[in-house]
């Protein structure tokens, strides 16, 4: 089974940056996804990874440390529009269904 | 491209009574396909996924079924509703290797009352 933590909401200034962390238990892992949801829409894919490292896509990224079960995603530069709730996802290893268990999410609010 | 639909959008039904809620991909061809569910401020919950026609896994126990039955067709269903199945309902695809990413479509908002 699989245990995902990430906070439950966080609140930051439009053009500031923040740092979104989620932590992972798993008995076998193989890939992190992170989704962009706002309220009442779908999740939107943002982000990738299954080495250890940061991949930039923009003004979003996001951090991967295997060994410590541990991911972040950073927005920059942030934006009204970025205020979204904000999912972490694993994929196990031997996944033929290529199934991913979710957190919790972390909703955003994003200030003048 | 690929496209995902979903429908109703919305739904309100009475306790007991039964429910179909579909889903169908274009664009593609043999998608894996999921069912999740999302209470109010949580996170996603899977119900059910398919890698083939006729092909069903369930990861909760509960009330609801699900079919496909055809490569880009997936069907959620339940006999007798029950409150606790209000929520929102997303089905996703993805393509049928473990690599790639799932894509959401637009979701039915269901209450039961």
């Amino acid at each position: 089974g699989q245990n995902i933590d990430q906070p439950t909401e966080m609140t930051a200034t439009e053009g500031a940056i923040v740092q979104i962390n989620c932590t992972y238990q798993t008995s076998g892992f193989n890939g992190l996804f992170w989704y962009q949801q706002h309220a009442g829409e779908a999740p939107t894919f943002l982000s990738y990874n299954v080495l250890d490292g940061l991949e930039e896509k923009g003004r979003f990224s996001s951090f991967l440390s295997r060994s410590k079960g541990y991911s972040y995603l950073l927005l920059k530069e942030l934006q009204m529009k970025d205020s979204a709730s904000y999912l972490c996802a694993v994929r196990e290893e031997d996944n033929a269904g290529n199934m991913l268990t979710f957190g919790g999410g972390t909703r955003l609010m994003v200030k003048p | 491209s690929q496209t995902i639909h979903q429908w109703p959008a919305t739904l309100v039904q009475p306790v007991g009574s039964p429910l179909s809620l579909e889903c169908t991909v274009e664009g593609t061809s043999n998608p894996n396909l999921y069912w999740y569910r999302q209470a109010a401020g949580r996170g996603l919950q899977l119900l059910f996924y398919s890698v083939g026609i006729g092909q069903i896994s369930s990861e909760v126990p509960q009330n609801l079924s699900a079919s496909r039955p055809q490569d880009r067709q997936f069907i959620l269903s339940s006999k007798k509703l029950l409150l606790s199945d209000s929520g929102f309902y997303l089905c996703a695809w993805s393509r049928p290797r473990a690599s790639y990413e799932q894509y959401f479509g637009p979701g039915t908002r269901l209450t039961v009352t």
